[in-house]
């Protein structure tokens, strides 16, 4: 998991909250990305920055939310507008968004009450 | 459309004996195509990755994989599994995004199981 750290490692939520999921990596990347993952499905896409105060929507991200700041966190909101909320959430980063490698943390998982 | 496919959502190899998790692809222009491998409630690790050069690609823990572009397959494979190789694994394509940069779209997974 090396540099990236996410928290909280459990956390639930009663439908109609929303909560933020933090994510930072000492790893000096400059991008970030935020996936989540089913059961019996890959990754999804949720959001994705490429620098800092600049943030691009992925294949799923209604219902969702991000800031970048600063270059070593990328929080995300689930916000009361995501229907289907629970899941494993994971944060990523790379050195740059080409064939770079991303790096994943070791993920949060969401479970609505 | 492309995409990467798993075709196998399970694997069962006997601990010593050799592995192999099946990825095929149907990607346009120059594939560029990585492995990882997830342990239960745990981040994705990297496990090795293809962009050009040896079709032979050698990455951590003793694994390594096969580009095939004529069957188009990126075979992961280990010649000898350990229990401990047991979790599950993903690979995952390169494809561009919006604004010039790219992003990884990954396959359903395969879950190891390697008996002692």
């Amino acid at each position: 998991d090396g540099g990236i750290t996410q928290s909280p490692k459990y956390l639930f939520r009663k439908e109609g909250q929303n909560v933020t999921l933090s994510c930072e990596q000492n790893l000096n990347h400059d991008a970030m990305y935020w996936y989540r993952q089913d059961p019996g499905q890959g990754l999804r896409l949720i959001y994705y920055s490429q620098i800092v105060n600049d943030f691009q929507k992925g294949d799923i991200a209604e219902g969702y939310s991000v800031s970048r700041e600063k270059k070593e966190s990328f929080p995300l909101t689930v916000t009361s507008a995501q229907k289907n909320p629970t899941a494993f959430y994971l944060c990523a980063s790379a050195t740059g968004g080409g064939t770079d490698t991303q790096y994943f943390g070791p993920g949060t998982r969401l479970t609505v009450l | 459309a492309q995409s990467v496919a798993q075709p196998e959502d399970q694997v069962n190899v006997a601990e010593g004996n050799p592995l192999t998790v099946k990825c095929t692809y149907s990607v346009s222009g120059n594939p560029y195509l990585f492995w990882y491998v997830q342990y239960p409630n745990r981040g994705l690790q990297f496990l090795l990755k293809y962009i050009t050069g040896d079709n032979l690609v050698k990455g951590s823990y003793g694994f390594e994989a096969e580009f095939n572009k004529s069957q188009t397959s990126f075979h992961l494979k280990k010649p000898s599994a350990l229990v401990s190789d047991s979790a599950l694994y993903f690979c995952a394509y390169i494809t561009p995004f919006s604004g010039g940069y790219n992003k990884l779209i990954f396959g359903a997974g395969t879950r190891l199981a390697v008996h002692p």
